[in-house]
C-alpha cells in the first residue's frame, strides 16, 4: 500500500517555541492531506484538511495563526505549532489521499505520528 | 456533532483466544463504517470496513458486521496470535464528508 512518513517522530521543545512537523506521500500523489491531534486515550480529532496550493480549512476551535498549515506540492504538507506550550503537547497524525472523487476511508493513508511534547 | 465509542483497554488474551472489540456510533443515516489498525511504530492501516446495513467485512480472521438497529460495529476474531497484538480504531465516515470520525482506540496485548 502507499506509504506517508511523517518527520520528526518525536520532539521535546521549549515553551514559547515553534515546531514543524512534515508528512510527506512517498509513492504518490496527494491532493488531500489531513492533520489530526490525539490526546492520551482519547479520540483522533480533526484539525485541519489541507489541499494542494490552496488554503488549509480548519475545523471549528482550531487557531490557524497558531497551526500553520503549507501544503506546497503534492507530497509534502507540513504543519507548524507557533509559540507552543506545554498544552499543545500531543500526537499528531497526518494522513494523505489523491483523487478528489474516491470514497472515504480506502483511500486514507496514515502516517505514524509524531509525539511533541512542550516544556 | 458525530462520535464513535468503542471499549477501552487494554485488552490483554492469551493467544488463540477469542476476541471481541465494541464498537458504537452516533451519526444519523448511513455511514459507512471502519477498523484501522496500528502496530507499534506504524501509521494506521485499514483492516476492513462496511458500507451499508448488515453488511460484513473482514480480513486477516477479523470481522465485524454493521448493525444498524444497534449502531454498532464490533470487532471480531475467533484465535488471537501474538502478530495481533496492536491498537485498533473504530471509525465512522459519510459521502461528501471525507474526514472520519474515530473512536478513541483499544490496544491489544496478546500473550504466548
Amino acid at each position: 500500500g502507499a506509504v506517508v512518513s511523517q518527520h520528526p517522530s518525536r520532539v521535546i521543545c521549549k515553551s514559547g517555541t515553534s515546531v514543524k512537523i512534515e508528512c510527506r506521500s512517498l509513492d504518490f500523489q496527494a491532493t488531500t492531506m489531513f492533520w489530526y491531534r490525539q490526546f492520551p486515550k482519547q479520540s483522533l480529532m480533526l484539525m485541519a484538511t489541507s489541499n494542494e496550493g490552496s488554503k488549509a480549512t480548519y475545523e471549528q476551535g482550531v487557531e490557524k495563526d497558531k497551526f500553520l498549515i503549507n501544503h506546497a506540492s503534492l507530497t509534502l504538507s507540513t504543519l507548524t505549532v507557533t509559540s507552543a506550550h506545554p498544552e499543545d503537547s500531543s500526537f499528531y497524525i497526518c494522513s494523505a489521499r489523491d483523487g478528489p472523487g474516491l470514497p472515504i476511508g480506502v483511500e486514507q493513508f496514515f502516517g505514524p505520528g509524531t509525539r511533541l511534547t512542550v516544556l | 456533532g458525530n462520535s464513535v465509542t468503542q471499549m477501552e483497554g487494554p485488552v490483554t488474551l492469551s493467544e488463540e483466544a477469542f476476541l471481541t472489540i465494541n464498537c458504537t456510533y452516533t451519526a444519523t443515516g448511513y455511514p459507512s463504517l471502519f477498523w484501522y489498525v496500528q502496530y507499534p511504530g506504524e501509521g494506521l492501516q485499514l483492516l476492513l470496513k462496511a458500507t451499508k446495513a448488515d453488511d460484513k467485512g473482514s480480513n486477516k480472521g477479523f470481522e465485524a458486521t454493521y448493525r444498524k438497529e444497534t449502531t454498532s460495529f464490533h470487532l471480531e476474531k475467533g484465535s488471537v496470535q501474538v502478530s495481533d497484538s496492536a491498537v485498533y480504531f473504530c471509525a465512522e465516515g459519510k459521502t461528501g464528508r471525507r474526514a472520519l470520525t474515530f473512536g478513541s482506540g483499544t490496544r491489544l496485548q496478546v500473550q504466548p
